[in-house]
């Protein structure tokens, strides 16, 4: 059964912290995606990555940056936390031009 | 650009109700037309998907045409049920990109 894994369901952090957030996938795909999901907004692609090392700016990049330094894992980084950064992160991951396989969130908190 | 407009929720219905969520697309070339549902608590999970014109998508009682004429990919079930209550979200992927609807919350009472 394909998986795709992120490594915290809850976070809540502070305005200035750095915050991790790792996903990691088992289909050997080449392409990884960050979004996040707010109400009435829908899904927003922040970042995405069709190989290691590899990376592209989505519609929001702003306040984030990704490192994908092996294949099944794609981690997003927010260098200093603010509270309009409190959201529900999703990670997912594709084959080619297949369909979209999606963790089951990180929802985060901003104090 | 590319994008999807579905319809505003909430929506409610009562068990074994008939379901329609309206999405309609704009974009360029042939996109691929898809139906992602979120149960609560979870991610995004694929629920149909279509990748030309006049087919059908179905699952789990689900269907939907995409329909070029109109631009639409409708989400339709006949016959509702409490385990369907979950937010539904309409997208399309042109190329390596997915665009998604702002998802339709769907709450079916017994």
């Amino acid at each position: 059964d394909v998986k795709v894994t992120q490594s915290s369901r809850y976070l809540v952090k502070r305005t200035g912290e750095k915050v991790f957030l790792e996903c990691v996938q088992d289909m050997d795909h080449e392409n990884m995606f960050w979004y996040r999901q707010d109400p009435g907004l829908g899904l927003r692609l922040i970042y995405f990555s069709y190989d290691v090392k590899m990376k592209e700016k989505g519609d929001i990049p702003e306040g984030y940056s990704v490192s994908r330094e092996k294949k099944e894992r794609f981690s997003l980084i927010l260098e200093s936390a603010s509270t309009n950064q409190t959201s529900m992160y999703l990670c997912a991951s594709r084959r080619g031009a297949g369909e979209l396989f999606f963790g089951e969130g990180s929802r985060l908190t901003v104090l | 650009g590319d994008s999807v407009t579905q319809m505003e929720g909430p929506v409610t219905l009562s068990e074994e109700a008939f379901l329609t969520i309206n999405c309609t697309y704009t974009a360029t070339g042939y996109p691929s037309l898809f139906w992602y549902v979120q149960y609560p608590g979870e991610g995004l999970q694929l629920l149909l998907k279509a990748t030309k014109a006049d087919d059908k998508g179905s699952n789990k009682g689900f269907e939907a045409t995409y329909r070029k004429e109109t631009t639409s990919f409708h989400l339709e079930k006949g016959s509702v049920q409490v385990s369907d209550s979950a937010v539904y979200f309409c997208a399309l992927r042109t190329g390596n990109q997915f665009y998604f609807g702002t998802g339709t919350s769907l709450t079916v009472i017994p």
